[in-house]
Formats: structure tokens, sequence, C-alpha cells
């Protein structure tokens, strides 16, 4: 059981626009800055979004990320077959004194 | 640009350790963060801790504390994580993950997979 909640698996065709949401509490989204991942098949982990909102050099303004209260989301547009992938997201927990990781959304592009 | 290269597929009895390298290239050494993170076969990231490679300073998580030694060899640029009394449920990918800010994790290893088998 994650401390962040993901839906399980999206899908949409390509083209179209998906949206991962990401659900923590008032100890760690709701305080802390939120992350997110994309993890290709047998591969490590890339950073795609940071500190909510910001992309890394080199990643595409497809990808966008926000946040609200106890809730972030990811949203990507003008999906790709290449953009399956598993997406996680993370945030650090003052409670657990931990990092925190969603339990990851997989990703189908149809 | 940083990148960190990790040692290579290990296998363990129960109750064994292993150490997990981390060799990272570029400015890395200076005023930033080395993660560990795991994730079992199928499963999700699972952070364990994290050391500052240029003071030595490490936090572990509570899960961990007692089981995990994270060091660094500033000579080499490269960051050590040993488990030890490894149960069959430690099996997963190991991945160390460089951290300037603090706020992500910005840029990680390919990997390490560890097998506790008997």
């Amino acid at each position: 059981q994650s401390v962040l909640t993901q839906p399980p698996s999206v899908s949409a065709a390509p083209g179209q626009r998906v949206t991962i949401s990401c659900s923590g509490s008032s100890s760690n989204i709701g305080i802390y800055f939120v992350s997110w991942y994309q993890q290709l098949p047998g591969t490590a982990p890339k950073l795609l979004i940071y500190e909510n909102n910001k992309r890394p050099s080199g990643i595409p303004d497809r990808f966008s990320g926000s946040k609200s209260g106890t809730s972030a989301t990811l949203g990507i547009t003008g999906l790709q077959t290449g953009d399956e992938a598993d997406y996680f997201c993370a945030t650090w927990d003052t409670s657990l004194t931990t990092w925190v990781f969603g339990g990851g959304t997989q990703l189908t592009v149809l | 640009q940083v990148q960190l290269v990790q040692s290579g597929t290990e296998v363990r009895k129960p109750g064994a350790s292993v150490k997990v390298s981390c060799k990272a290239s570029g400015n890395t050494f200076t005023n930033n963060y080395m993660h560990w993170v795991r994730q079992a076969p199928g499963q999700g990231l699972e952070w364990m801790g994290v050391i500052n490679p240029s003071g030595g300073r490490t936090s572990y998580a509570q899960k961990f504390q007692g089981r995990v030694t994270m060091t660094r060899n500033t000579s080499t640029t490269t960051v050590y994580m040993e488990l030890n009394s490894l149960r069959f449920e430690d099996t997963a990918v190991y991945y160390c993950a460089f951290s300037a800010a603090g706020t992500a994790f910005e840029i990680w290893g390919q990997g390490t997979l560890v097998t506790v088998s008997s």
C-alpha cells in the first residue's frame, strides 16, 4: 500500500491528452514539492517534472505538472507510442521522515 | 552532465551482505545528495536513504536502520550502499540517484539487480 495514491493504469489514443493523478496528505504533498518520473520497460526511472511544475532540460513541453492542496497531476499531450511507460509521483513525508512514492501508473497508448 | 554507473548483478544467500557501488562523473561531490532507491520485481519504488558525498553525512529510512550503511570515496567519486542480513524480500533492483537541490531525483544510475536466493 503506497502512501501516495495513483490510478494503476490509464490509456488513450495517439495524439490525445491524458492526466495521471497523485493523491497524498497534509504531511507530504500538502507541504512539499512533487516530482514525476517516467520508467520505460526495463530501464531506470527518468525525471520528468520537479518542484510541481518544472521540466528539466530536454523534457518536451508535452509534459506538464500541477499541484493543488494534497493532490498533484501529471499531464501528457500529443500522446505517442513511445510514451508507453510507468509513471511515478514522489515527495517527502514529514511524518514518516522518508521520501514516498506513488504505486505507479501504467500508460497505454492504444 | 552527471552520469552514474553502478556495479553489476549480485546473488546472495539469506543472511549474507551485499555492497553495491555507484560511480559518479561530473561535478557531483559538492553540495549535493546521493540517494538509494530500490524496486522489487513488478513493484513500485522504495527510498532507502541518502548520503551527502562531500561530508559523508547519512540519513536512512527507518525501515532499513541498522541494516544499511551508505559510504563514499571522494577520491574515486564513488558511493556505496551495503545491506546486511539479507532476506528473500530484499530481491530488487537497487538504484542510486543524484539530487542537487534536494527536491527531486534528477539523475539515476542504471540499476543493480540483487537476488537473494538459497
